[in-house]
């Protein structure tokens, strides 16, 4: 069966610190990945998707980055963190030709 | 963009009642689907209607279509505690998209 782990499940950072968020996906090989954002009470907002290694679809403009060094592993990073990146990241995976996605258990991040 | 919205944002009811939720979204679509996610925690996928289909069962979940409104439901019937979360309804932008466009959900609460 596959199994999608991110970490850490929490992350307190200050201000102008990098960043690094990890997801893993087991039992699959080939998923698309995605990372989403949600903050406190809200819906989520995609912030990028990977349909093969290397490739990177950016949805929002801003600070954060993300890159798939592996066909199942995806990285969400920052250079410089800002209040604003505060939130609920969530990774999900997804087969090619499926519609279904699978979500990881979440990393929230407080930068203070 | 916001693709679906929910209605309402919040449901509080007696445990055992029936729970009905909304969304409706604003382009073609060819799926709908709806998760749940519990409190600081990754979401569930629930059920997926495709664009034929006009009504679709899964245990104490049923899920409505009207391509027509653009709208479907989801109602929770003989409501529990442990259905308290919130439900996302999450539609592609457009046909063949391989990502997905969620709403800002709808909290559920069951009263004991």
């Amino acid at each position: 069966s596959q199994t999608i782990h991110q970490w850490p499940a929490t992350l307190v950072q200050p201000v102008g610190s990098p960043l690094s968020l990890e997801c893993t996906v087991e039992g699959t090989s080939n998923p698309n990945l995605y990372w989403y954002r949600q903050a406190a009470g809200r819906g989520l907002q995609l912030l990028f998707y990977s349909v093969g290694i290397g490739q990177i679809s950016s949805e929002v403009p801003q600070n954060l980055s993300a890159s798939r060094p592996q066909d199942r592993q995806f990285i969400l990073s920052s250079k410089k963190l800002l209040l604003s990146d505060s939130g609920f990241y969530l990774c999900a995976w997804k087969l090619s030709l499926s519609a279904e996605q699978y979500f990881g258990p979440g990393t929230r991040l407080t930068v203070t | 963009s916001q693709q679906g919205e929910e209605d309402p944002q919040a449901l509080s009811i007696q445990e055992g009642e029936n729970a009905t939720m909304n969304c409706s979204y604003k382009t073609s679509i060819n799926n709908l689907q709806w998760y749940r996610q519990n409190s600081g925690r990754g979401l569930v996928h629930l059920i997926l209607i495709r664009s034929n289909e006009r009504e679709k069962h899964s245990g104490r979940l049923r899920v409505t279509l009207d391509t027509s409104k653009k709208s479907s439901s989801l109602l929770i019937t003989a409501s529990r505690a442990a259905d308290t979360a919130s439900y996302f309804c999450a539609t592609p932008p457009f046909q063949g998209a391989q990502k997905l466009v969620f709403g800002q959900g709808t909290r559920l609460t069951i009263n004991p």
